[in-house]
């Protein structure tokens, strides 16, 4: 089956350390994105790559790092720096950049920081 | 900016009943707009898309949408909701990086 899968599916984090997010995609997308959500606030934008070895920061980037070596794989490393990070994250991924095309969905990895 | 608000943080119908949620954008070209719908800890899954030509948009599960460039609307309809429609509905518009998302309209369907 052709689909995104994130994992883990929760995630529990203590302070100060980092941890990364797993994102894989077998839809031959070119583009990736990482989303945040949090309760009212919709999704915002954290990173996305448009190709292999590309990446450029979203809204709300502070914090967050990401790397684009395979074109199926878009890990999200959430920092010590980030001052917030409990929160669902969503990667997604479509055929084409911005926009214009649809985009598809992974299930989420809600983190938790202790 | 490309932005898109809507109205409503709650609605709540009862099954059978129709529905509609709203969708306002705020952009001066025509739109991309998306009514993408999410699960209790689920990821989103798209339900429709407006890009051009009809303005009236069939998508999946029974839902449609219509654009209204004079109102800047995009609103969601069912005439006949169900149970499992119970979810978090979200409007977004496309912007050169990606989509921009409304709050969210969390829908409560009573029996």
């Amino acid at each position: 089956d052709g689909g995104i899968t994130q994992s883990p599916k929760y995630l529990f984090r203590k302070e100060g350390q980092n941890v990364t997010l797993s994102c894989e995609q077998n839809l031959n997308h070119d583009a990736m994105y990482w989303y945040r959500q949090d309760p009212g606030q919709g999704l915002r934008l954290i990173y996305y790559s448009q190709i292999v070895n590309d990446f450029q920061k979203g809204d709300i980037a502070e914090g967050y790092s990401v790397s684009r070596e395979k074109k199926e794989s878009f890990p999200l490393t959430v920092t010590s720096a980030q001052k917030n990070p409990t929160a669902f994250y969503l990667c997604a991924s479509s055929p084409g950049t911005g926009g214009v095309r649809s985009q598809y969905f992974g299930p989420g990895t809600r983190l938790t920081v202790l | 900016a490309q932005s898109v608000t809507q109205p409503d943080i709650h609605i709540t119908v009862s099954e059978g009943a129709s529905l509609e949620l709203r969708c306002n954008y705020s952009y001066g070209a025509t739109p991309y707009l998306f009514w993408y719908v999410q699960s209790p800890g689920q990821g989103l899954q798209l339900l429709l898309k407006y890009f051009s030509g009809d303005t009236l948009v069939q998508g999946i599960k029974g839902f449609e949408a219509e654009f209204k460039r004079s109102q800047s609307s995009f609103n969601l309809r069912k005439p006949s909701v169900h149970w499992s429609d119970a979810a978090e509905y979200f409007c977004a518009v496309g912007t050169p990086k990606a989509l921009n998302f409304g709050k969210g309209t969390s829908l409560l369907v009573t029996p």
